[in-house]
């Protein structure tokens, strides 16, 4: 079955300790994203990669890093989380639609 | 980047026929225009994709005039199951930044 896994689907984590949210897709896709949705700001691109180790910014990338090492796995590194982290994460990838993944609920106090 | 405009919210009944139009006046000559649907705590779901004129699958109508500064979804027989955000989105066919917008969210009554 073609997918997108997130891990973890939940998150709650304290004032700057690192984290790590893992993204893989079976589908051989070379596009891959990343977006946080926030109440009534809709869904916001962090970041996106067209292929292995080629990535760039989205929209609101301050605080992440990401890394694309391999084609199938996408993984969002928040090195010193902040509480205005805290949301809902999803990645995506693509060959000619998005699919997107079950999302990444983080809390961060 | 073009950027989309919709309407916040809409209501209508089951069994109606549903318009939703999306603005995108900075459109680019490489953008198509795709729709998403996404229910609460869930990954939005690809709908249709158009780049100009008509484009019809099996759960959707898509319309873009010859301008292509706006777009409609059409969405035949609603059910209470298409209550849900809609989102419009521009970009290039071969991807690179996207731009969802706050979405329209639709709510069908019984």
């Amino acid at each position: 079955e073609a997918q997108v896994t997130q891990n973890p689907r939940y998150l709650i984590t304290v004032t700057g300790k690192k984290l790590t949210v893992t993204c893989s897709q079976n589908m051989n896709h070379e596009y891959m994203s990343w977006y946080r949705q926030d109440p009534g700001l809709g869904l916001r691109q962090i970041y996106y990669s067209m292929n292995v180790e080629v990535t760039d910014k989205g929209d609101v990338p301050e605080g992440y890093k990401v890394s694309r090492k391999e084609k199938r796995n996408f993984p969002l590194i928040l090195e010193s989380p902040s509480p205005n982290q805290t949301s809902l994460y999803f990645c995506a990838s693509a060959s000619y639609e998005q699919y997107f993944g079950p999302g990444t609920r983080l809390t961060v106090t | 980047l073009a950027k989309t405009t919709q309407p916040i919210s809409m209501d209508s009944y089951e069994g109606q026929e549903v318009n939703i139009t999306c603005s995108h006046n900075n459109i680019a000559t490489n953008d198509y225009i795709t729709w998403y649907q996404q229910f609460p705590s869930q990954g939005p779901r690809f709908i249709i994709q158009g780049y100009k004129t008509k484009v019809t699958n099996e759960v959707a109508s898509l319309f873009i005039p010859a301008d292509r500064k706006s777009s409609t979804l059409s969405l035949p027989r609603v059910s209470l199951s298409d209550t849900a955000v809609y989102y419009c989105l521009v970009g290039l066919y071969n991807f690179n930044k996207f731009y969802f917008g706050s979405g329209t969210k639709l709510n069908v009554k019984p």
